[in-house]
């Protein structure tokens, strides 16, 4: 069955340093990759979009790869601040054009002052 | 980005009772609706997606008599728990789509917190 993983449910950094977070899927083959931000009690938010011919694509400080052969997804806060602290999804979606996204269940990250 | 607007945020009701969830597109036309729902810690589960004007597509393991959903405009989807229970408190949210936009960034409501006592 189609399944998503996220590394790990929780991730601490100090201020400043570079946030790392993953997902992986099986047997899946999706045709774009989004990643969100999730505040508490509040829904997700977009912030990048990654197909699937893509390597990498940047938004300010906020950075995402995609490995199709892998099947994996990086994404990556530079001098990350306590205000990015939230949980961050990443969801796939198919080629059949329906708009149905499979969600991770989240890492949420801690960005200490 | 798409204006979304879901109501209420949170509710608390009876079990036996029944709850309404409203989900407005302010300033783009949604010519479908998906309604996801999410367990503390867990992911976003799609429960339904519905076109307006037609009847929704229910999720396996969804109960379409039981999460009644209306999309009778492009602007307007309502999600009905019917006959709550304390296993339904959950966190409901919408995510509207216009048509051409089924394959770019989705955007969310709020979220509506439901607690069944």
């Amino acid at each position: 069955s189609q399944k998503i993983e996220q590394n790990s449910e929780a991730l601490n950094i100090q201020e400043g340093k570079t946030a790392t977070l993953t997902c992986n899927y099986t047997n899946y083959s999706p045709a774009y990759l989004q990643w969100y931000r999730q505040d508490p009690g509040r829904g997700p938010v977009f912030l990048l979009l990654i197909r699937e011919n893509e390597k990498e694509k940047r938004k300010e400080r906020l950075k995402v790869t995609f490995d199709t052969t892998l099947k994996q997804s990086l994404f990556h806060i530079t001098a990350s601040q306590p205000a990015d602290s939230a949980t961050y999804l990443c969801a796939l979606a198919g080629s059949s054009n329906t708009g149905k996204l499979i969600f991770g269940q989240g890492t949420t990250l801690q960005v200490k002052p | 980005g798409a204006v979304v607007s879901q109501h209420p945020s949170r509710v608390i009701c009876k079990s036996g009772t029944s709850v309404k969830i409203e989900c407005r597109s302010l300033d783009f036309q949604a010519t479908t609706m998906f309604w996801y729902r999410q367990f503390p810690k867990q992911s976003l589960m799609l429960m339904a997606t519905s076109n307006e004007g037609s009847k929704a597509t229910y999720e396996q393991g969804v109960e379409k008599d039981k999460f009644l959903i209306n999309h009778a405009s492009l602007t307007l989807s309502t999600l009905t728990v019917t006959s709550a229970h304390p296993e339904d408190s959950s966190f409901y949210i919408c995510s509207p789509t216009g048509q051409g936009a089924l394959n770019t960034e989705a955007f969310f409501g709020q979220g509506t917190r439901l607690t069944v006592v």
